[in-house]
């Protein structure tokens, strides 16, 4: 079956630290991902995509990396802020309207 | 004003009422989807549309139904609430070429009582 998923429910960091949040995937024929952010009481909000003719994506303070070698993707925050604390979404899809979610990890940002 | 708007917000219902949730945007965008959202589940797809007259099952559709009133409008029925129908609601928007990535609404969040 297909399944993407997150390496960790929780994931605490000190702030000023940079954040690795992973998540792996099994559909080797997966194209582009997203990386969504989803604060208390809101929707998910899109972060970052990537395609999967790239390897690494940059963004204002995040990162995505993707390795289609071991079908492994990441989010990079550098200097994390209190105002990054939220669940983190890795969604894959093949084509339009075929989003497929993960569970989410939850980053705990310590001052 | 906010691309995609959920309403209600909140709502507390009954078991065996019959509750609708709405959605609209103004992304212009052809497909729109409703997802639940349970602790520890992630968002679990219901149903989803990719034009007016498209309506497709999701993962989940049992005990739901849906409604595409125009292209900015899709709404979401619950036909005789039941509690474990409590979770967080979104609906989402996407377009159909190019970047593949949703937008979604607020929330409705619904407890069943």
């Amino acid at each position: 079956g297909e399944s993407v998923g997150l390496h960790l429910p929780t994931l605490s960091v000190q702030e000023g630290d940079n954040s690795i949040i992973n998540c792996a995937y099994s559909n080797s024929a997966s194209d582009y991902f997203i990386w969504y952010k989803q604060e208390s009481g809101k929707g998910p909000q899109f972060i970052i995509d990537i395609r999967s003719n790239m390897d690494k994506r940059q963004g204002q303070r995040v990162t995505v990396l993707l390795n289609k070698t071991v079908k492994h993707l990441s989010l990079q925050i550098a200097a994390t802020q209190p105002g990054d604390s939220a669940v983190y979404f890795c969604a894959e899809t093949r084509a339009p309207g075929k989003l497929i979610f993960g569970q989410g990890t939850t980053l705990q940002v310590k001052p | 004003d906010a691309d995609v708007t959920q309403t209600p917000r909140n709502r507390i219902t009954k078991t065996g009422k019959r509750i609708m949730l709405e959605c609209s945007q103004t992304k212009g965008h052809d497909r729109m989807y409703w997802y639940r959202q349970d602790p520890g589940l992630g968002l679990r797809l219901i149903y989803y549309s990719f034009d007016v007259k498209d309506i497709n099952k999701g993962e989940i559709s049992d005990g739901y139904s849906v409604s595409r009133q125009a292209q900015a409008k899709f709404s979401l029925s619950l036909e005789s609430a039941i509690p474990n129908q409590t979770a967080l609601y979104f609906c989402a928007t996407s377009g159909s070429q190019g970047n593949y990535g949703y937008t979604f609404g607020s929330g409705t969040r619904l407890t069943v009582v």
